[in-house]
């Protein structure tokens, strides 16, 4: 699986937009890019994945350029309650094993 | 999305017992799940990948014989820590596969994990 690169820690105005940065350079063209974020004392929570195309759901979307050497996580309108370790994985579709790094700490502040 | 459990949240034990985790998808098959460990401001380390019906597959370093798994049934797999000492003190997370997510893809779903300590 490809390694990706995350800032360790980022700060983040309640209401704002959080904009998230993972570089994937080595990626794969059937490796897939998971989010999952991690609040303290917590399991993982699953945020959303894409291969190619730009995808959003009721969390977050996800923008992958397009030679997908990097994407960015965008949570819209961030609150207190996403203070949370987020995690960037590259992963093959077929059995894959999601392997976590550092991830980026949010912070959110009020 | 689909659901994770772990049972207990929480346990504290004495040095040279075992102690037994379960974790259970609750609205999905799982043929395969896998084993994570969490030191305190660490990340996530996978210890096992848990095949039902098969031996589950240890990452390198983690004591099989120590950490047994069994994958019984689609929905429960069970990580049974033995003779535990206080260096097994840790947070034991496990994740379920759910081969049914969009577009062909698959999406590992986390428990809420399990605070095991070791006296």
């Amino acid at each position: 699986d490809a390694k990706t690169t995350q800032p360790p820690s980022m700060d983040c105005a309640e209401g704002r937009a959080a904009n998230l940065p993972c570089n994937h350079s080595t990626i794969s063209g059937n490796e897939y890019v998971y989010w999952y974020r991690q609040i303290h004392s917590q399991g993982p929570q699953y945020i959303i994945h894409g291969l190619k195309n730009n995808e959003t759901n009721e969390m977050a979307s996800l923008i992958i350029t397009e030679d997908r050497k990097s994407s960015t996580l965008i949570l819209p309108h961030a609150t207190l309650r996403d203070t949370a370790v987020y995690y960037c994985i590259a992963l093959y579709n077929q059995g894959g094993k999601l392997i976590f790094g550092q991830g980026t700490e949010l912070s959110v502040k009020p | 999305g689909a659901v994770v459990s772990q049972h207990p949240s929480w346990v504290i034990c004495k040095s040279g017992t075992s102690v037994k985790i379960e974790c259970r998808s609750l609205d999905f098959q799982a043929t395969t799940m896998f084993w994570y460990r969490q030191f305190p401001k660490q990340s996530l380390m996978l210890m096992a990948t848990s095949n039902e019906g098969s031996k589950a597959t240890y990452e390198q370093g983690v004591e099989k014989d120590k950490f047994l798994i069994n994958h019984a049934s689609l929905t429960l797999s069970t990580l049974t820590v033995t003779s535990a000492h206080p260096e097994d003190s840790s947070f034991y997370i496990c994740s379920a596969r759910d081969l049914f997510t969009k577009g062909g893809s698959e999406t590992q779903y986390f428990g809420p994990g399990t605070r095991l300590l070791v006296l």
